[in-house]
């Protein structure tokens, strides 16, 4: 499965869009983007995937660039209960086994 | 209501003794998965099992065991083996071979004295 790369860290203002890149520069055109998010000491939680298309849901959007070498994750109203880490994952649809997981970005939403 | 559950959500243990932490889903998915994660850290693969009574090592297993003796039931064992087995460790499922994602447990904190 392709590498990701992501921020570290990010801020964002509370009821403010919180934008969450992630480079994938290897990605093959059979590898879907996913992400996660992880608050303190809890399971991760499953949030949007995508192949090619932008994609949104309740909880966020991904944009995904032409060439598929990056994509966001935006939230569009972040709040508190949003300060998480987040991770971007890229995996082949029939690769059964494997989602492999990063250091991730922890977003720190600020009131 | 449908999930996965996973006890004890503390353990403590001393050196050179095994412990099982017990993973259990009634999602009715075929496959399971052990993880681990280090402070700060991202999850690293233990180990698989797309059916049962089958399963894969991932990354890191060496140190650890597994069982599939039931589509629900996926425990992991770390064994005296493990040289640094003090870790939060994660179970997961995911229905069959598709886009659907993997639904994660709440953890077991494993700390050795």
């Amino acid at each position: 499965d392709a590498k990701t790369t992501q921020p570290t860290s990010m801020d964002c203002a509370e009821g403010r869009a919180a934008n969450l890149p992630c480079n994938h520069s290897t990605i093959s055109g059979n590898e879907y983007v996913y992400w996660y998010r992880q608050i303190h000491s809890q399971g991760p939680q499953y949030i949007i995937h995508g192949l090619k298309n932008n994609e949104t849901n309740e909880m966020a959007s991904l944009i995904i660039t032409e060439d598929r070498k990056s994509s966001t994750l935006i939230l569009p109203h972040a709040t508190l209960r949003d300060t998480a880490v987040y991770y971007c994952i890229v995996r082949v649809v029939y690769n059964f086994n494997k989602f492999y997981f990063g250091s991730g970005t922890k977003l720190n939403v600020k009131p | 209501d449908g999930g996965i559950t996973q006890s004890p959500k503390y353990l403590f243990r001393k050196e050179g003794q095994n412990v099982t932490l017990s993973c259990e889903q009634n999602l009715n998915h075929d496959a399971m998965y052990w993880y681990r994660q280090d402070p700060g850290q991202g999850l690293r693969l233990i180990y698989y099992s797309q059916i049962v009574n089958d399963f894969q090592k991932g990354d890191i297993a060496e140190g650890y065991s597994v069982s599939r003796e039931k589509k629900e039931s996926f425990p992991l064992t770390v064994t005296s083996a493990q040289k640094n087995p003090t870790a939060f460790y994660l179970c997961a499922s995911k229905q069959g071979v598709s886009t659907g994602e993997l639904f994660f447990g709440e953890g077991s904190r494993l700390t050795v004295l």
